[in-house]
């Protein structure tokens, strides 16, 4: 089955600072991924993908993701938090049927100033 | 037009009750969802309908009761909702409704339900 991990609740960044926050993911063939981030009462809003290609995807905001496939990881960075992406985040996985994802538990993204 | 619209944001209904909500998007989407989300916790998917046909169930209870009159609208009809049904109830489109791995959702703001 496809899945994915998110091993942090909360991460904890200053501002300015470089952020990672993690995912690895478990599936059976090739790895469709995406990272969402929510804020306070609101929806998810798509950041980036990976589908194939160049490991390294870069998304909205200033974000990145870094595929590993020996690893088997996705995270997302950035070079420098603001404390406007303090924020939950979602790394997600398409599954078998391609209208379904598997969700991380999330990541809370704090920024401090 | 790159929005999905949920109406309305706040509901708070008795267990007795009857009520709706309902999504919108104009972005010529073919695939839409229900999706639960309690607090701090991921989205669990209860819903979808490809091409205006209902594709999966999440062997959600009988209590909900989805509908796509068109492929713009979806609603999700309530009745005798429990206590433990409140959530924030987020409605999704995609692009193809058959399915690709391109396959991007855009969410709606969701809908805060509160069942007393």
């Amino acid at each position: 089955a496809q899945s994915v991990a998110q091993p942090e609740d909360q991460v904890n960044v200053a501002e300015g600072n470089p952020l990672t926050v993690k995912c690895t993911y478990s599936v059976s063939g090739n790895p469709y991924l995406f990272w969402y981030v929510q804020y306070p009462n609101r929806g998810l809003q798509f950041l980036l993908k990976y589908i194939t290609g160049d490991n390294l995807v870069k998304g909205s905001y200033g974000f990145e993701a870094e595929f590993n496939k020996s690893q088997t990881s996705f995270h997302l960075k950035k070079p420098s938090a603001l404390v406007s992406d303090s924020a939950l985040y979602f790394c997600a996985v398409r599954g078998y049927n391609f209208n379904k994802f598997y969700f991380g538990s999330g990541t809370k993204l704090n920024v401090k100033p | 037009d790159t929005e999905v619209t949920q109406t309305p944001k706040h509901l708070v209904m008795g267990m007795t009750n009857k009520k709706s909500l309902k999504c919108e998007q104009h972005m010529g989407h073919r695939a839409m969802y229900w999706y639960k989300q309690k607090a701090k916790k991921p989205p669990e998917l209860m819903f979808v309908y490809s091409y205006e046909k209902l594709s999966i169930n999440e062997s959600v209870p009988s209590r909900f009761s989805p509908e796509c009159p068109n492929s713009s609208l979806l609603n999700l009809h309530l009745h005798a909702l429990q206590p433990e049904d409140s959530a924030l109830y987020l409605c999704a489109s995609s692009q193809d409704g058959g399915g690709t791995g391109a396959n991007v959702l855009t969410f709606g703001a969701g809908s805060r339900l509160t069942v007393l």
